[in-house]
């Protein structure tokens, strides 16, 4: 049973596009975050949620757009594609922001 | 603000030898301290952590770190590799709400 999930795991797409990722967690946490993984596998934290509420937006452009339905649920979408945001983009949680997150397997983006 | 620094982005080393992955950390507060692992194409699994407990931390497949405040380190250590060890290395250390990850370090694994 799978902790974090995330769909899709591909996601190729022309610049311009919208799109979007979604995260699911079933550990019953109440944090949860996106991360970004550029070219050279930097890992970098892109948002965290808490309870449902945006708790860290690190100098990301508005551009892109966290949304927490639920706790359970994280999904990023992000408007007008650029080549540089092809990277691949990881969901993790964690039962608070104190605890160790969780990820999921990623989703890799490729902008052509 | 919390940092880590990965020493070598590739380590190689042959299958049955010491494995030493290097990590620095920086924290204005006592710090707690993460290896996680990324096979390819995988997400990140976590090894170990440390959170001011044993000072010598114990995790999967093997792998150990020490926690030693006097040089700011947190190594990763195997005492003998195998092959399916071949995989990314990344540090990290707890900031507010986030995790702050090192570089990566690769870990290649000869016969």
């Amino acid at each position: 049973d799978t902790a974090v999930s995330q769909t899709p795991k591909y996601l190729v797409t022309q610049m311009g596009n919208d799109k979007s990722i979604k995260c699911e967690q079933n550990l019953g946490h109440d944090t949860m975050y996106w991360y970004k993984q550029d070219s050279k596998k930097f890992l970098k934290i892109m948002f965290s949620y808490n309870n449902k509420e945006l708790i860290i937006n690190e100098t990301v452009p508005n551009r892109f757009s966290p949304k927490s339905p639920d706790k359970a649920h994280l999904n990023l979408h992000i408007n007008s594609l650029e080549l540089g945001d092809s990277a691949v983009y990881f969901c993790a949680s964690s039962a608070s922001y104190q605890e160790t997150q969780y990820f999921g397997p990623g989703t890799r983006l490729l902008v052509l | 603000a919390q940092s880590v620094t990965q020493l070598g982005s590739h380590v190689s080393v042959s299958e049955g030898a010491l494995v030493l992955l290097r990590c620095n950390y920086s924290s204005s507060v006592p710090p707690y301290l993460f290896w996680y692992v990324q096979y390819p194409n995988q997400g990140l699994q976590l090894l170990l952590k440390y959170t001011s407990a044993a000072t010598l931390v114990k995790g999967i497949n093997g792998f150990e770190a020490e926690f030693k405040k006097s040089e700011t380190s947190f190594h990763l250590t195997k005492p003998s590799a195998h092959m399916s060890d071949a995989a990314e290395y990344f540090c990290a250390v707890r900031g507010f709400q986030k995790l702050v990850f090192g570089t990566g370090t690769r870990l290649l694994v000869s016969p």
